[in-house]
């Protein structure tokens, strides 16, 4: 059983698009967070919200906890933005979407 | 701030060795986590701290041992290496808890022959 669902699993874009990544869970949660796994394999966490909406710089991150479902969107993309997107949430303990891999092509 | 370290970076053992993976942090958080990641799957919590002195249990531990030996040290020790633990090993650390922030260490690439 999966208590967090990403997707898609791969995403393809050309430079300039708006990207979105979505996020489905199962479980009761105190926090949601996106992170940003590197091509060398770095992790870094780029969102942590339990409501609302969170802004930085291209990024935007949403969270809709009626419904269980959180959203990343990248506007502008850019290859340096290729990267695997994990979202995770604090339930109990912590669980982990199997991200989502983002490539940026010129 | 260095932030996060984990020695090694990489590792090649035989099934039965012994090996320590040491990790270290610098932001004076209370909580520290080792978490292993396998392709296809999320990341899987081996055990955690919540703080100094106390260690718990996470989704996998089997084949795995900690030591909190400080606030700042967190290693993770396989006994008996088997194939089956063959992944990338993050240690991370927060403030207190889960609720906060994690910041991830650089990784170590295992491999268990």
């Amino acid at each position: 059983k999966n208590e967090v669902e990403q997707s898609p699993q791969n995403l393809t874009a050309q430079e300039g698009e708006f990207i979105t990544i979505n996020c489905s869970y199962s479980v009761g949660i105190s926090a949601l967070h996106w992170l940003q796994q590197h091509p060398g394999g770095g992790i870094v966490s780029l969102f942590m919200l339990s409501s609302g909406k969170k802004k930085h710089g291209r990024l935007i991150a949403t969270i809709n906890i009626q419904e269980k479902h959180s959203s990343l969107h990248i506007t502008a993309s850019h290859p340096r933005d290729s990267a695997v997107y994990i979202c995770a949430v604090n339930g109990n303990q912590f669980y982990f979407g199997t991200g989502t891999s983002l490539t940026v092509i010129p | 701030n260095a932030g996060v370290t984990q020695t090694p970076k990489f590792q090649v053992l035989k099934t039965g060795q012994s090996m320590t993976l040491q990790c270290a942090q610098d932001m004076n958080h209370n909580s520290m986590y080792w978490y292993r990641q396998d392709p296809g799957m999320g990341l899987r919590l081996i055990y955690y701290s919540a703080s100094e002195g106390t260690t718990d249990k996470g989704e996998v531990p089997n084949g795995y041992n900690v030591s909190r030996l400080n606030k700042r040290e967190f290693s993770l020790r396989l006994e008996s290496a088997a194939p089956s633990q063959t992944s990338v090993y993050f240690c991370a650390s927060s403030e207190t808890g889960r609720v906060n922030e994690q910041f991830f260490g650089p990784g170590t690439r295992l491999t268990v022959l």
